[in-house]
């Protein structure tokens, strides 16, 4: 069974671009989480989708959003980028209910210059 | 606040010793809870999971855990450490109410020494 994709794996922006990022979860997950890693931060929860509606949201401003489509693959967007939204952003997918395993996907590495 | 310490910010073991890193949440419920490990520059494996049932889990890679409700602790072991197990552990936390959002500590970087 394949694994949690994430696309691209490597991106470079700049101040003020817009960006998105793709993860396609393992297949038959419904459950897609968002986190942000960063070495001052740590992991941290961007947000959860599950059956195309979020479902929980963590600390961050609106320029981060997201989506999800029928086929449970999940979309991330950062508007007017920052310098400081450099960082790995990893997708988590799962079946859905809590407490099932997460598994991640490789993350895809955003520098913002 | 929910939150998750990983006390150890850095563990250097020799080869063939054992390991313990320790994990301690602080959380008004029951929690579910993971832990990881990530090599550089790569996304994060799981390691094992307690959800309910037996407070003591197997998990892949011969590390096991035990979760402590008294002492609110998730510690993971190995009894005997190989070089390949050098990377970052994370330990990582979740409620029910709160789906599947995880609050992870900061980590614990393991170095091993032959």
């Amino acid at each position: 069974k394949a694994g949690v994709t994430q696309t691209p794996r490597y991106l470079i922006k700049t101040r003020g671009q817009q960006v998105t990022l793709s993860c396609s979860p393992i297949s038959g997950h419904r459950s897609v989480s968002w986190y942000q890693q960063t070495p001052g931060q740590g992991l941290q929860f961007l947000f959860e989708y599950f059956s195309e509606t979020q479902r929980n949201k963590g600390n961050f401003p609106g320029r981060f959003s997201g989506r999800q489509f029928s086929n449970s693959r999940s979309e991330m967007n950062v508007s007017t980028l920052e310098l400081g939204d450099s960082a790995l952003y990893l997708c988590a997918s799962s079946f859905g209910p809590p407490g099932n395993e997460q598994f991640f996907g490789p993350g895809t590495r955003l520098t913002v210059l | 606040a929910q939150s998750v310490t990983q006390p150890d910010i850095h563990i250097t073991v020799s080869e063939g010793a054992s390991l313990e890193l320790r994990c301690n949440y602080s959380y008004g419920a029951t929690p579910y809870l993971f832990w990881y490990v990530q090599s550089p520059g790569q996304g994060l494996q799981l390691l094992l999971k307690y959800f309910s049932g037996d407070t003591l889990v197997q998990g892949i890679k011969g590390f096991e855990a035990e979760f402590k409700r008294s002492q609110s602790s998730f510690n993971l072991r190995k009894p005997s450490v190989h070089w390949s197990d050098a990377a970052e552990y994370f330990c990582a936390v979740g409620v029910m109410e709160y789906g599947n959002k995880l609050v992870f500590g900061a980590g614990t970087i393991l170095r091993v020494k032959s």
